[in-house]
């Protein structure tokens, strides 16, 4: 089965600076890469994803990067502000499960300083 | 729409005591999930549904039990509660095709066995 691994497990950065954080992951065969955000007290919730067949997807201050090559991926944060702080997690496919199954990093904690 | 609901927010039990985590979702989604968050281990799937009227085995599924009650409804079961079950509860559903799609994530149940 898959195994995503991810790094670093906190990150701490100033308002303004930019945030990156990566994943790695096993499964050739892996075509759907998510990245959830997860703020204190609440469920996981979608903020970006891209899938195999592009190597960069944007979304205003966020950006998601794919490497299939290399088997990773990332994610980049720029202009962060105190609202970005959360833990973040990275996810792929689970191909030994049924679809849509989805294997997650162990996550990021993000912390913006003001 | 209320999206994926969960009861209770917060349970203590003692040892040995059972119990029945509910979860609902409004969006007509196929596919419902439990998972677990433990600090530093990530999300990890417990079980699984993939449509009405199954359910398969996740990552860690000893010591709970899952029923889909029907299209809306995935409740999870902790028959006989140790220790190790303390955790946070998420369940979570998403529409299944060729592709993958967001998983939507409820609040969660923080579980607390003493």
């Amino acid at each position: 089965g898959e195994n995503v691994e991810q790094h670093p497990s906190t990150l701490s950065v100033q308002e303004g600076d930019s945030a990156v954080i990566k994943c790695t992951y096993s499964d050739s065969a892996s075509n759907y890469f998510p990245w959830y955000k997860q703020e204190l007290g609440k469920g996981p919730q979608l903020i970006i994803d891209i899938r195999s067949n592009v190597g960069e997807k944007k979304d205003q201050r966020i950006a998601v990067t794919l490497n299939k090559t290399a088997k990773h991926f990332s994610l980049h944060i720029t202009e962060t502000q105190p609202e970005d702080s959360a833990v973040y997690f990275c996810a792929a496919p689970n191909y030994g499960g049924s679809q849509g199954n989805l294997i997650f990093g162990k996550g990021t904690k993000l912390s913006v300083k003001p | 729409n209320a999206g994926v609901t969960q009861t209770p927010k917060f349970q203590v039990l003692k040892t040995g005591q059972s119990m029945t985590l509910q979860c609902a979702q409004d969006m007509n989604h196929n596919s419902m999930y439990w998972y677990r968050q433990d600090p530093g281990m990530g999300l990890r799937l417990i079980y699984y549904s993939a449509s009405e009227g199954t359910t398969d085995k996740g990552e860690v599924p000893n010591g709970y039990n899952v029923s889909r009650l029907n299209k809306r409804e995935f409740s999870l079961r902790l028959e006989s509660a140790a220790p190790s079950q303390t955790s946070v509860y998420f369940c979570a559903s998403t529409t299944t095709g060729n592709s993958y799609n967001e998983q939507f994530f409820g609040p969660g149940t923080r579980l607390t066995v003493l």
